[in-house]
């Protein structure tokens, strides 16, 4: 089946600094991704979207110069988290789809990221 | 706009009890309807969909029917064991290419 590889699977960072979360379909080419952020216990809120090629499209409320997304190949997205903050300690998720009608969503497992 | 409320968790059973998540939606037009699960420290994994009415999605037992007269698409599973102890989230889906409107999720604890 269908896989979303995401990397890395953890990632600790000191505030201020800047992390990059990689997001890969393994064997289909995703025309499309999503970028979701998962608070404790809470469910998914969609932070962006992001089609090959183009800029991102981003959820009222998400700052787009704090979360840089590149879609730059149809295999890979990148998330980058910018001067990072103790707040945006979060579980980061994306997922991916060939954008066929019908076609589901695949999902990464996800990165935990810690800002000390 | 688009919406999808679930009943709240946590959800605690012993094994072998009949489990069913109440799922509703909100949306125009004739969206496709999913049920993904979430084990500990792990990303989304697809259970179930379907992709219009009366359709019956069903994997590992469980199952769920899109009820469009009810705008309900409610989880269950006839005997659930440890392995199921996960966040279970409803979703719904518009279009090909477009993004999914998931639930609160439930928590589901199944104790031995």
């Amino acid at each position: 089946g269908a896989v979303v590889s995401q990397h890395p699977s953890r990632v600790i960072c000191k505030s201020g600094t800047s992390v990059k979360i990689e997001c890969r379909s393994l064997d289909f080419q995703a025309t499309t991704m999503f970028w979701y952020r998962q608070f404790p216990k809470k469910s998914l809120m969609l932070m962006a979207t992001s089609n090959e090629g183009s800029k991102a499209t981003y959820e009222q409320g998400v700052e787009k110069d704090k979360f840089l997304i590149n879609h730059a190949s149809l295999t890979l997205s990148t998330l980058t988290v910018t001067s990072a903050h103790p707040e945006d300690s979060s579980f980061y998720i994306c997922s991916a789809t060939p954008g066929q009608y019908n076609s589901p969503l695949h999902f990464g497992n996800g990165t935990r990221l810690t800002v000390t | 706009g688009d919406s999808v409320t679930q009943m709240e968790g946590p959800v605690t059973l012993s094994e072998e009890a009949f489990l069913t998540i109440n799922c509703t939606y909100t949306a125009t037009g004739y969206p496709s309807l999913f049920w993904y699960v979430q084990y500990p420290g792990e990303g989304l994994q697809l259970l179930l969909k379907a992709t219009k009415a009366d359709d019956k999605g069903s994997n590992k037992g469980f199952e769920a029917t899109y009820r469009k007269e009810t705008t309900s698409f409610h989880l269950e599973k006839g005997s659930v064991q440890v392995s199921d102890s996960a966040v279970y989230f409803c979703a719904l889906r518009k279009a090909a290419g477009n993004k999914l409107t998931f639930g609160g999720g439930t928590r589901v604890l199944v104790k031995p």
